[in-house]
């Protein structure tokens, strides 16, 4: 099992729609979870991390459910700008500290007009 | 600018050759990350720093691979009789040791091996 799986993607969905991504984990000692986005060429940039009791940001909101080893995130309205590669990060557990940013493959999103 | 930095951005060698890229993380960041990319692919983790403390190094790393962070500020990423195989976008990142703390990459050195 992977340590970090995705949805395969690419998600096509049009302007306006809500889209869910998911993922799960297989270390049930990772401390830290995070979506980051990946725009065609560029480096990685944190979107949000992501907490026990879930967090919102906008039209952003993800959830955790660390008995099932699950992350989710939710866009709202989305947008033409949010048309990205969509990351999933859990962090290693190095001697009860965060350790390493394990990265999930990634989820494609393109939002059409 | 007060980002990651990556030098080069581009190198093209060789097989065979080795090559040697440099990394400066934001200076008050304690903790340094190198990945590797490849098409289609999420970053891949190589090896982390914390302050000159070479932490963990993937066990899918070959031998031929190698990082320093000498002083705790800057790092080098060492690949040795480069392949083929080896042409990705190498990315490094930093952080500090807050939990849940965000890691900031640079732009990565796109390396191709003809």
């Amino acid at each position: 099992r992977k340590e970090v799986e995705q949805d395969p993607g690419p998600f096509n969905v049009p302007e306006g729609a809500t889209v869910a991504f998911n993922c799960t984990y297989s270390n049930s000692a990772s401390q830290s979870f995070f979506w980051y986005r990946q725009d065609c060429r560029k480096e990685p940039k944190l979107l949000m991390s992501v907490y026990s009791s879930g967090n919102e940001d906008g039209r952003f909101t993800a959830q955790l459910n660390r008995a099932s080893q699950y992350i989710s995130l939710l866009i709202r309205d989305s947008k033409l700008s949010d048309s990205a590669t969509y990351l999933c990060v859990v962090t290693g557990n190095y001697g009860g500290s965060q350790g390493n940013l394990i990265f999930g493959k990634g989820t494609k999103l393109s939002v059409k007009p | 600018d007060t980002g990651v930095s990556q030098d080069p951005r581009h190198k093209i060698t060789k097989r065979g050759q080795n090559v040697t890229f440099r990394c400066d993380p934001i200076s008050e960041h304690n903790r340094l990350y190198w990945y590797r990319q490849t098409l289609g692919q999420g970053p891949e983790f190589l090896t982390y720093f914390q302050n000159e403390a070479q932490l963990e190094k993937s066990r899918l790393l070959s031998d031929r691979f190698s990082a320093e962070r000498p002083k705790g500020s800057f790092s080098t990423l060492e690949i040795q009789r480069t392949e083929q195989g080896d042409s990705a976008m190498y990315l490094c990142a930093s952080s500090s040791m807050t939990v849940n703390t965000e890691a900031f990459f640079g732009q990565g050195t796109r390396l191709t091996v003809v």
